[in-house]
């Protein structure tokens, strides 16, 4: 069976800091991957998604970026974090682009002060 | 925004009373999905009703789709106070490659 992994868990950093986060998929091939931002409260935001190795589409202009170095790998990174960067980061895959559900990562918690 | 709306955004019921929580989008759709989180947790697929149908069934759970009038609803029978989460709708709008997701419905059954 395909499961998630999504790491690390809680994340507090101060403001200028880098930042990585790490989603892996297991039990599954080339899977669409996308990373979501959920703010408190709030609906997800959809930050990146990518059908393949080295293929990331952006959604919104942000300080953020992702990568895709392996085909079950998917990074979401930031060379200097803002405030506005804090929020609940959730990792999700999908086997089909047009149709199909989405599996969700248990997400990571990032406070940026 | 191209996202769904859900209303209401919070919902109080009492164990083993309907819930019903309605959404709203506005373009043309593939399909439209129903989600549940837990708080702090990363959401759940609960149900995918296609823009050809009308209404689903799964368990406690009944969604209808009126696309002419763009908006969907989640009927949850017989509550239980695990179904206290949050619950959210998403499109697959016509020819994109992703999910809008609405700002979702908070539910709390209270036992």
């Amino acid at each position: 069976s395909q499961t998630i992994h999504q790491w690390p868990a809680t994340l507090v950093q101060p403001v200028g800091s880098p930042l990585s986060l790490e989603c892996t998929v297991e039990g599954t091939s080339n899977p669409n991957l996308y990373w979501y931002r959920q703010a408190a409260g709030r609906g997800l935001q959809l930050l990146f998604y990518s059908v393949g190795i080295g293929q990331i589409s952006s959604e919104v202009p942000q300080n953020l970026s992702a990568s895709r170095p392996q085909d079950r790998q998917f990074i979401l990174s930031s060379k200097k974090l803002l405030l506005s960067d804090s929020g609940f980061y959730l990792c999700a895959w999908g086997g089909s682009l047009n149709t199909g559900e989405l599996f969700f990562g248990e997400g990571s918690r990032l406070t940026v002060l | 925004s191209q996202q769904g709306e859900e209303d209401p955004q919070a919902l109080s019921i009492q164990e083993g009373e309907n819930a019903t929580m309605n959404c709203s989008y506005k373009t043309s759709i593939n399909n439209l999905q129903w989600y549940r989180q837990n708080s702090g947790r990363g959401l759940v697929h609960l149900i995918l009703i296609r823009s050809n149908e009308r209404e689903k069934h799964s368990g406690r759970l009944r969604v209808t789709l009126d696309t002419s009038k763009k908006s969907s609803s989640l009927l949850i029978t017989a509550s239980r106070a695990a179904d206290t989460a949050s619950y959210f709708c998403a499109t697959r709008r016509t020819g994109a490659n992703n999910l809008f997701f609405g700002t979702g419905t908070r539910l709390t059954v209270i036992p």
